[in-house]
């Protein structure tokens, strides 16, 4: 079945990228679909983050399209997120997950704080 | 952007009972609603897509309904491993996908 792993750094000083890694398995991204992160802060909700196609197309969520760039790597069926700029708002579980209108499966998730 | 609005916020229900929770849409989503449980240190969970649709290995005792801008969701007889706290997404119009702010179902 298809699997999901976020990996990356768990802590991020302020004003620094994040830079997460989701990697896929049962499942070649270059089949198609589309793929996404959300993220969820403490306690909190969830977040749609963006969403990328296999063909590299991307969709951000306004709120946060201008720190945000998703990047897909077919050869090593990944997929990629960079957040510049942040601060201690986007301290969050960091979710990847397939999109199809809805999300399913998900990654487990991986909790990055910012804090210097 | 489609702003997704559960209630309530918190719905305590004791084991058997039956508990049901609203998603209202600030625009017609259509039947494009989807529903997921989650529980704490875990993922979001896949139940429900297309606001009635059973996601595979989801009990019967989990339905969805409604279309347009009203949605519930419906547990028929609450087990212990159901306490959690659920959310609805709309994915009709996007970007951005939106997630309702979560029900929590507790043990009364």
């Amino acid at each position: 079945q298809v699997q999901l792993q976020e990996s990356g750094p768990g802590l991020v000083k302020p004003s620094e990228t994040l830079s997460l890694t989701c990697a896929v398995s049962g499942y070649s991204i270059s089949s198609g679909y589309y793929w996404g992160w959300i993220r969820q802060p403490p306690g909190k909700g969830l977040e749609w983050i963006g969403s990328i196609y296999h063909s590299g197309s991307t969709y951000y969520n306004p709120s946060l399209k201008s720190r945000v760039t998703i990047s897909v790597d077919t050869s090593k069926n990944q997929f990629s997120l960079k957040l510049s700029s942040v601060t201690a708002a986007d301290t969050a579980v960091y979710y990847c997950a397939r999109k199809l209108g809805w999300f399913d499966p998900w990654g487990q998730g991986t909790l990055v704080t910012v804090s210097s | 952007e489609i702003v997704m609005t559960q209630s309530p916020a918190t719905l305590s229900v004791s084991p058997g009972e039956r508990a049901t929770l609203s998603c209202r849409a600030s625009q017609s989503v259509s039947s494009n609603l989807a529903w997921y449980q989650q529980k704490p240190g875990q993922a979001p969970r896949l139940l429900i897509y297309g606001a009635s649709t059973r996601a595979t290995g989801i009990p019967a005792r989990f339905s969805g309904s409604g279309s347009g801008t009203e949605f519930t969701l419906t547990i028929s007889s609450l087990q212990s491993e159901d306490f959690a706290v659920y959310y609805c997404q709309q994915y009709n119009n996007w970007p951005p996908l939106t997630f309702g702010q979560g029900t929590k179902v507790e043990i009364k």
